[in-house]
């Protein structure tokens, strides 16, 4: 199976604070690599697809990068509807598996 | 608008059997890779299976906790997937989400329903 190393586990920010988390695989996935974003009580929603595409509808704060085995996600200004739970998952090969996700926490 | 509205979640006993649907409106169902993922209480996310559109050989996968003991199945005429989980574990307590997934696009998981909750529990 394919591990996702996600880090940090946790992050304390501001409002208006640049926050990069990052996913490593244990194997080479090309770009079959997407980001979900989870608020507590509520179903994990799309923001980034194929390492670096933006779902439509997201803000353009968000955003991807990273191919092979290193990825990253990067809110370049955190909002306060931001504050949330971030997970990486790979489509590569089965079984697609997640990430353990990044708690971003008001600070 | 797409819509994905899971049903069916309940308390089950070990060793018991439940049923979960996923009603799916918004689009055409025939044609639409479908999921299931869950998430047991306070932990992250876990990718259950995956069904193919019949069009596309209809194909199901499932991870290796459930698989042998969950079945995947698909109506297209009632644009609905079933998971019929089967010998369940107090291990299978979750949230169960049903999604689509975007084969020819994304490669992700698109559209969400709200859950399910089942609890296995004596």
């Amino acid at each position: 199976d394919i591990q996702m190393t996600q880090s940090p586990s946790s992050v304390s920010a501001s409002v208006g604070d640049r926050v990069t988390i990052t996913c490593r695989t244990s194997q080479v996935i090309a770009s079959w690599l997407a980001w979900y974003q989870q608020k507590p009580g509520k179903a994990p929603k799309l923001l980034i697809f194929r390492a670096s595409t933006l779902q439509t509808g997201v803000p353009s704060r968000f955003s991807g990068s990273g191919s092979g085995t290193d990825f990253s996600l990067t809110i370049s200004s955190l909002q306060p509807e931001d504050f949330a739970t971030y997970y990486c998952q790979q489509a590569n090969t089965f079984p697609w598996t997640f990430g353990l996700g990044t708690k971003v926490e008001i600070k | 608008e797409v819509q994905v509205v899971e049903s069916g979640g309940d308390l089950v006993k070990p060793g018991g059997s439940l049923r979960l649907s996923c009603a799916v409106s918004g689009f055409t169902f025939s044609d639409a890779w479908l999921a299931w993922v869950r998430q047991a209480p306070g932990k992250g996310l876990e990718w259950v299976g995956r069904i193919r559109s019949k069009s596309d050989d209809g194909t199901v996968e499932y991870s290796a906790p459930v698989k042998g003991r969950f079945t995947i199945s698909r109506d297209d005429s009632k644009n609905t997937l079933y998971l019929q989980m089967n010998s369940l574990k107090t291990d299978d307590t979750a949230v169960y989400y049903c999604s689509t997934y975007d084969s020819g696009g994304s490669g992700a998981f698109d559209f969400w329903g709200q859950g399910t909750m089942v609890t296995v529990s004596s």
